[in-house]
C-alpha cells in the first residue's frame, strides 16, 4: 500500500508561485497521483492528476519525476482563497471490485496577504 | 460536469438511533463509489468501496454490521449509520469515480453530530 508523505504546513505570500512534493517511495505501476484542495467543514476538491512526467492544466501543474517516487505540485501566483489543506491520493483499483487508496496528512497552506 | 451531491449535510441525532446518508452522482455514472470518514483536523480516511450491484468492501477496523452501504443504482450509494453513538460524530464525506475509473470526485460531505 503506497504511503504518502507531504510537508504539513507551508506559508506564503499573495502572488508568489507555491509548490507543494508529496514522497511515495512505494508507488506501485499501475497507481496515479492525485491531488486535492479542501476547505474547512467541505469535500476535497479536484485539483490535478498525472501519471508520469509533466501535466498541466488551467489552475496548476504536477511534476512527476521519472522515478515517480515523488511529486510536486504547483500552484502559480497563489492568492488568499487558496489558502487550504491540500491532499495527494496514490491509488490503483486491486481486484474484485477492490481499490487502494491513500490519502496523506495533507499539507496546510496559508497566504499571507 | 462531475459533480457529486450528499444529502443531508448535516444531521443531529441522539444515540442509539440509525442515520442515513445519502451519495449521488448527478451529471455522470458511477459503477464505483467511496465512503470516507474525516475527524477534525486529520486526513480522509476510507472506510468502504462501495461498488453497484454488489456487496461493500470495508477497510481494515470498519464494522459493516454498523455501517452498511447500500449501491443500487449507478448514481446512488447510501451510507447508514445505525444505532449511531456519540464516537461515531465525524465527517463523511462519498466520492464517485469517474470515466475510465481513475479520478474521484467528491461530495461536499454530511456533518454527523450524535448526543
Amino acid at each position: 500500500l503506497a504511503k504518502t508523505t507531504q510537508p504539513i504546513s507551508m506559508d506564503s505570500y499573495e502572488g508568489q508561485e507555491v509548490n507543494i512534493t508529496c514522497s511515495h517511495n512505494n508507488i506501485a505501476t499501475n497507481d496515479y497521483i492525485t491531488w486535492y484542495q479542501q476547505f474547512p467543514s467541505q469535500g476535497p476538491r479536484f485539483i490535478i492528476q498525472g501519471y508520469k512526467t509533466k501535466v498541466t492544466n488551467e489552475v496548476a501543474s504536477l511534476f512527476i519525476p521519472a522515478d515517480r517516487k515523488s511529486s510536486t505540485l504547483s500552484l502559480p501566483r497563489v492568492s488568499l482563497s487558496d489558502t487550504a489543506v491540500y491532499y495527494c491520493l496514490v491509488g490503483e483499483a486491486g481486484g474484485a471490485g477492490s481499490y487502494q487508496l491513500t490519502f496523506g496528512k495533507g499539507t496546510k497552506l496559508s497566504v499571507i496577504p | 460536469g462531475a459533480v457529486v451531491s450528499q444529502h443531508p449535510s448535516r444531521v443531529i441525532c441522539k444515540s442509539g438511533t440509525s442515520v442515513k446518508i445519502e451519495c449521488r452522482s448527478l451529471d455522470f455514472q458511477a459503477t464505483t463509489m467511496f465512503w470516507y470518514r474525516q475527524f477534525p483536523k486529520q486526513s480522509l480516511m476510507l472506510m468502504a468501496t462501495s461498488n453497484e450491484g454488489s456487496k461493500a468492501t470495508y477497510e481494515q477496523g470498519v464494522e459493516k454490521d454498523k455501517f452498511l452501504i447500500n449501491h443500487a443504482s449507478l448514481t446512488l450509494s447510501t451510507l447508514t449509520v445505525t444505532s449511531a453513538h456519540p464516537e461515531d460524530s465525524s465527517f463523511y464525506i462519498c466520492s464517485a469515480l469517474q470515466g475510465g475509473g481513475e479520478t474521484q470526485y467528491f461530495g461536499p460531505g454530511t456533518r454527523l453530530l450524535v448526543l
